[in-house]
């Protein structure tokens, strides 16, 4: 079964720093990732997924992944942080079997 | 265009008696998903729904969960005698899902308390 760690429980990150949240993900055959970002009280929203193609994908607000397949890693970075980035972000691999496994999430906080 | 909706956003009920939550999804999206999202868990795969198929029940917990599709469309989630465990954020999602590439859609959650 396909599975996902997201290491960090928080990433801390001054506003305007570059922002990383990491993801590792654990699947049989070709893996279909996804990242979402849920706000407070409200429900997830898609940000970006990697298919198939070029390594880097670029997604909704600014954000952009990289999937790198010898280490099964596809981390979500942004290159200026904003406050309002300060969010839930969740890590999710697609199999064979078209299960969405998510990873645990990573509370971001910006901080002004 | 129109979103996934989920009613009621919040629900409170005592310890043994049974809950339905509805899911919308957006209209066309063939398949459905329910998960449970509790503090510090991340989401839980609950049931999937996909067209005329028998649905994927795999993720429920237990017997006392069960879900059901009505017309390929709106989907209602039961939880009979519930526990104070199933208390948590329930979410649901749609997408096209003509392959496994396609994203899912959340609606907003329904809120479940049980006292």
């Amino acid at each position: 079964a396909q599975s996902v760690a997201q290491p960090e429980d928080q990433v801390n990150v001054a506003e305007g720093n570059p922002l990383t949240v990491k993801c590792t993900y654990s699947v049989s055959g070709n893996p279909y990732l996804f990242w979402y970002v849920q706000y407070p009280n409200r429900g997830l929203q898609f940000l970006l997924k990697y298919i198939t193609g070029d390594n880097l994908v670029k997604g909704s607000y600014g954000f952009e992944a990289e999937f790198n397949k010898s280490q099964t890693s596809f981390h979500l970075k942004k290159p200026s942080a904003l406050v309002s980035d300060s969010a839930l972000y969740f890590c999710a691999v697609r199999g064979w079997n078209n299960r969405l496994a998510f990873g645990k999430g990573n509370q971001v906080v910006v901080i002004p | 265009g129109a979103g996934v909706s989920q009613s009621p956003s919040n629900k409170v009920t005592e310890k043994g008696k049974d809950v339905e939550l509805r899911c919308d999804p957006i209209s066309g999206h063939t398949a459905l998903y329910w998960y449970r999202q509790s503090l510090g868990q991340g989401l839980e795969f609950l049931i999937y729904f996909q067209g005329n198929s028998a649905p994927d029940k795999s993720g429920l917990p237990s017997d006392r969960f069960s879900a059901e599709r009505t017309g390929g469309s709106v989907s209602t989630l039961t939880i009979q005698r519930t526990q104070q465990e199933d208390s948590a954020v329930y979410l649901c999602a749609s997408s096209i899902d003509r392959d496994s590439s396609y994203e899912q859609y959340f609606g907003p959650g329904t809120r479940l308390t049980v006292t």
